[in-house]
């Protein structure tokens, strides 16, 4: 099926440090979303973006809708041991389809 | 409880068999959907239902895959003849009406001997 094309698939950084991580697809989306997985539970909502341009925060998240509706972006500030865990990004809206597309994730690993 | 209640959390079968995974959305949220996810992978839709109107199942992979939804709440996948391909995690979510945020429940982790 179709999925979008995240990256980097995996970061291992130091604790304190920034991460970025972004999104791509050759379709326009009216919804861009991102998920955090940890391991044997569901995908929980991190940031739900729906007008193009927006940037939206969440404590130290911080997303934003590409202008194109064809991109998304997360950033997290000062990352921290609980930040650990699989980013997902997630498009809706494809022709008027409400079921989400999802990227192949971004495992995110901390070294304290 | 107040999220996705997802049930059996782990099941694991023989080559063959039937089986059913249910689903039990947040309450007063009209639209559900299952979605599957492989080993190190994304999410995958199958499925997506809303209200009393047709469902989507655009994403079911083949005919041994159905579900169904009771009384706008409860729903059930049910897999008949599993494959050792249909090994994944099948994860549902709700959603107040069908263009708010998708929540997700803890999923069912299916295992096929």
């Amino acid at each position: 099926g179709q999925q979008l094309n995240q990256s980097p698939q995996s970061m291992f950084i130091q604790e304190g440090e920034d991460v970025s991580m972004n999104c791509t697809s050759s379709s326009i989306f009216n919804t861009w979303l991102w998920y955090k997985q940890e391991p044997g539970e569901g995908p929980v909502l991190l940031i739900a973006l729906y007008k193009a341009g927006e940037l939206t925060s969440n404590g130290r998240l911080t997303a934003q809708f590409g202008i194109t509706r064809k991109d998304s972006f997360l950033n997290i500030s000062a990352s921290i041991p609980s930040d650990v865990g699989i980013y997902f990004c997630a498009g809706q809206g494809i022709q008027g389809a409400q079921k989400l597309v999802f990227g192949q994730g971004t495992r995110l690993t901390i070294n304290p | 409880g107040a999220g996705v209640s997802q049930s059996p959390s782990n099941k694991v079968t023989e080559k063959g068999k039937d089986v059913e995974l249910r689903c039990d959305p947040i309450s007063g949220h009209t639209a559900l959907y299952w979605y599957r996810q492989s080993l190190g992978q994304g999410l995958e839709f199958l499925i997506y239902f809303q209200g009393n109107s047709a469902p989507d199942k655009s994403g079911l992979p083949s005919d041994r895959f159905s579900a169904e939804r009771t009384g706008g709440s409860v729903s059930t996948l049910t897999i008949q003849r599993t494959q050792q391909e249909d090994s994944a995690v099948y994860l549902c979510a709700s959603s107040l009406i069908d263009n708010q945020p998708q929540h997700f429940g803890d999923g069912t982790r299916l295992s096929i001997l």
